[in-house]
């Protein structure tokens, strides 16, 4: 079945670590694909975007995020964590229609 | 931050009476969205708009209806409410289309509790 896939609910890390989130797609095609965060009581924000070309994308906060095609993985990362960094992040696939569908989220928490 | 204005933000209401939620935006975009936020599923979309008048069926679109009657209203109106359709509430504009490379802005959401 088509999905996007968040394999971490939860992580925690501590200030100033490096962070990974991953995200897989299972769309046949190659989709263009979001990283959204959403903080407490807010709506989604997007970090970054990407839809063909360099497959190391930049975003906004200092994240960056890497497409591989052959992994079917666009996986979100940031050198150094701050503490303002702890929210929940999405990824998104945008499919050939006006649909977008959504990973189930990854919380992270930083320690200080 | 794009001006999109979410009525009302929060609402509790009995089974069985009519809800309706309001997305007002003022970036003349073209394409509206409803999505539900719900634990484990992340967002799904409900229903959008590509146009005055023009609106299409999304992901769970069962159980909801909208309306969009001007550029900058849509309205999404759950006629009978279920306890099944407690969630959050997300409306979201794109100038284009979702596999463009315009990706949604989102409002700050409304949280509907069902009793």
């Amino acid at each position: 079945a088509q999905s996007v896939t968040q394999p971490d609910i939860h992580i925690t890390v501590s200030e100033g670590a490096s962070l990974e989130l991953r995200c897989n797609y299972s769309y046949g095609a190659t989709p263009y694909l979001f990283w959204y965060v959403q903080s407490p009581g807010q709506g989604l924000q997007l970090l970054l975007k990407y839809f063909s070309g360099d497959t190391l994308v930049q975003g906004i906060k200092g994240f960056e995020a890497e497409f591989k095609r052959s992994q079917s993985s666009f996986n979100l990362r940031k050198p150094s964590v701050h503490w303002s960094d702890a929210a929940e992040y999405f990824c998104a696939v945008g499919l050939n229609n006006n649909d977008m569908r959504f990973g189930a989220g990854t919380r992270l928490t930083v320690k200080p | 931050d794009a001006g999109i204005t979410q009525s009302p933000r929060h609402k509790v209401t009995e089974t069985g009476t009519p809800v309706t939620l309001r997305c007002h935006q003022t970036e003349n975009h073209r394409y509206m969205y409803w999505y539900r936020q719900d634990p484990g599923h992340g967002l799904r979309l409900i229903h959008y708009s590509y146009g005055v008048k023009d609106t299409d069926k999304g992901e769970v679109s069962d159980g909801y209806s909208v309306s969009r009657s001007k550029t900058e209203d849509f309205l999404l109106t759950l006629e009978s409410a279920t306890s099944s359709q407690t969630s959050v509430y997300f409306c979201a504009i794109s100038e284009t289309g979702g596999s463009s490379n315009q990706p949604q802005h989102f409002g700050d959401g409304t949280r509907l509790s069902i009793l």
